[in-house]
């Protein structure tokens, strides 16, 4: 079985602050996805990284693959109120058509 | 128009009964998967299932069925429904050679009592 942590669990924060959560794996993953959730609805996917060492952007929100292809992070910028809710990593296997997910960090950007 | 589907939002049920939740997708995708997220937010797949293959998670009980008319529908029958059932079910489609990019529905809140 393939397991993905991430961290932290909970991040609250100020509105303008910088921070970075971690999903990291003994895994090699064919790919890896960042979604977010909001309450209420279903993931919504943000980014997908497919190569070792791969870095990403999307706005304030820049997403790094490990050179391994095991762990990835997540940096967002500069922070805001939107920025709020679930970030869940998943990791697609080489085997299959599955993803396994990481067990989310839940972000909350006062204002 | 919506991608993915669900009905119902909301399912409370008690316990012993049998419910489905049904799902469609009008995205063309080949695949199209059920996942279950409980209380603490961990995402968990149940199925995968495309035209050919159903493909089948070990740990869930065989009182979950799934069931799929179609391409683009999969529903969720569940017997004999537990109170460790109550959770939120996520229906999510994607199309081969896409990285298993998920496309997730709304969701359907299940409570049993």
């Amino acid at each position: 079985t393939q397991l993905l942590e991430q961290s932290p669990q909970f991040l609250s924060i100020q509105e303008g602050e910088n921070l970075t959560v971690y999903c990291n794996s003994s895994s090699v993953f064919s790919s890896l996805q960042w979604y977010r959730q909001e309450p209420g609805e279903g993931p919504v996917l943000l980014v997908t990284v497919v190569t070792g060492g791969e870095v990403k952007k999307l706005k304030r929100l820049t997403f790094q693959f490990g050179d391994a292809r095991k762990d990835s992070s997540l940096h967002i910028t500069a922070a805001q109120p939107g920025d709020t809710g679930l970030y869940l990593c998943a990791g697609a296997n080489n085997a299959g058509n599955m993803l396994t997910f990481g067990g989310g960090t839940r972000l909350m950007v006062k204002p | 128009d919506t991608a993915v589907s669900q009905t119902p939002k909301y399912l409370v049920t008690q316990m012993g009964n049998d419910k489905s939740i049904k799902c469609e997708q009008n995205l063309g995708h080949d695949t199209m998967y059920w996942y279950k997220q409980d209380s603490k937010k961990f995402l968990k797949i149940m199925f995968s299932y495309n035209n050919k293959e159903l493909i089948i998670n070990e740990t869930v009980p065989n009182r979950f069925s799934p069931k799929s008319p179609d391409k683009a529908h999969l529903n969720l029958h569940i017997n004999s429904l537990e109170l460790g059932d109550s959770a939120v079910y996520f229906c999510a489609s994607s199309q081969a050679g896409t990285n298993y990019e998920q496309y997730f529905g709304p969701g359907t809140r299940l409570t049993v009592t």
